[in-house]
């Protein structure tokens, strides 16, 4: 089954602790990116990725890494999570170098930062 | 900057009452307008992508149209179980980022 796999899908940290969030697709898409969505601010991109040890920056990147260095995977990394941090995010994957593709997306993670 | 708006942010309607969301948007040249359906708790999920002014795409009660400036999802005799929060982004030409509105939260009473 086609699908876009995060993990984990709930997590409690504390200030500063580092924590990574994996994404998986397997359908061999180019395209990657991360979102968060917060409550009257939408989904929000936070970093894309168009290939492999391709990433760039979308709206909302401060405080957040991403690698990709295999196709299928695309890590969010959050190396000293602080409290606005806590939100829901997604992570998505697309065909990707036509433009314009719909996006599959995971079924997101909930993250709290006490 | 490139900016996406939709209106109403919630929307009640009776089952069977057809209505329309609203998705204004300003890109600098747009290469694709998207419409997303999120249910609680779930990513969103692909309706239509619309490429240019004119165009339209239909879904069994779903229809999506899009002018210069807008776009529209019109629900035609809804049901209950089209209760969501539909969501709509635009990519501009030119990048590979997705521009997304902050959703219309749909209610269907039975």
């Amino acid at each position: 089954e086609a699908q876009v796999t995060q993990n984990p899908r709930y997590l409690i940290t504390v200030t500063g602790k580092k924590l990574t969030v994996t994404c998986s697709q397997n359908m061999n898409h180019e395209y990657m990116s991360w979102y968060r969505q917060d409550p009257g601010l939408g989904l929000r991109q936070i970093y894309y990725s168009m290939n492999v040890e391709v990433t760039d920056k979308g709206d909302v990147p401060e405080g957040y890494k991403v690698s990709r260095k295999e196709k299928r995977n695309f890590p969010l990394i959050l190396e000293s999570p602080s409290p606005n941090q806590t939100s829901l995010y997604f992570c998505a994957s697309s065909y990707g170098d036509r433009g314009a593709e719909k996006l599959f997306f995971g079924s997101g993670t909930q993250l709290s930062v006490l | 900057e490139d900016q996406v708006t939709q209106s109403p942010e919630a929307l009640r309607l009776q089952e069977g009452e057809s209505s329309s969301l609203n998705c204004s948007y300003t890109v600098s040249g747009l290469r694709g307008l998207f419409w997303y359906r999120q249910d609680p708790g779930k990513g969103p999920e692909f309706l239509f992508t619309l490429y240019s002014a004119g165009e339209e795409k239909e879904k069994e009660r779903l229809k999506a149209t899009l002018t210069k400036k807008e776009s529209f999802l019109h629900i035609t005799a809804p049901k209950p179980e089209d209760s969501a929060t539909y969501l709509c982004a635009v990519q501009a030409r030119g990048t590979y980022k997705y521009i997304f509105g902050t959703g219309t939260r749909l209610k269907v009473l039975a």
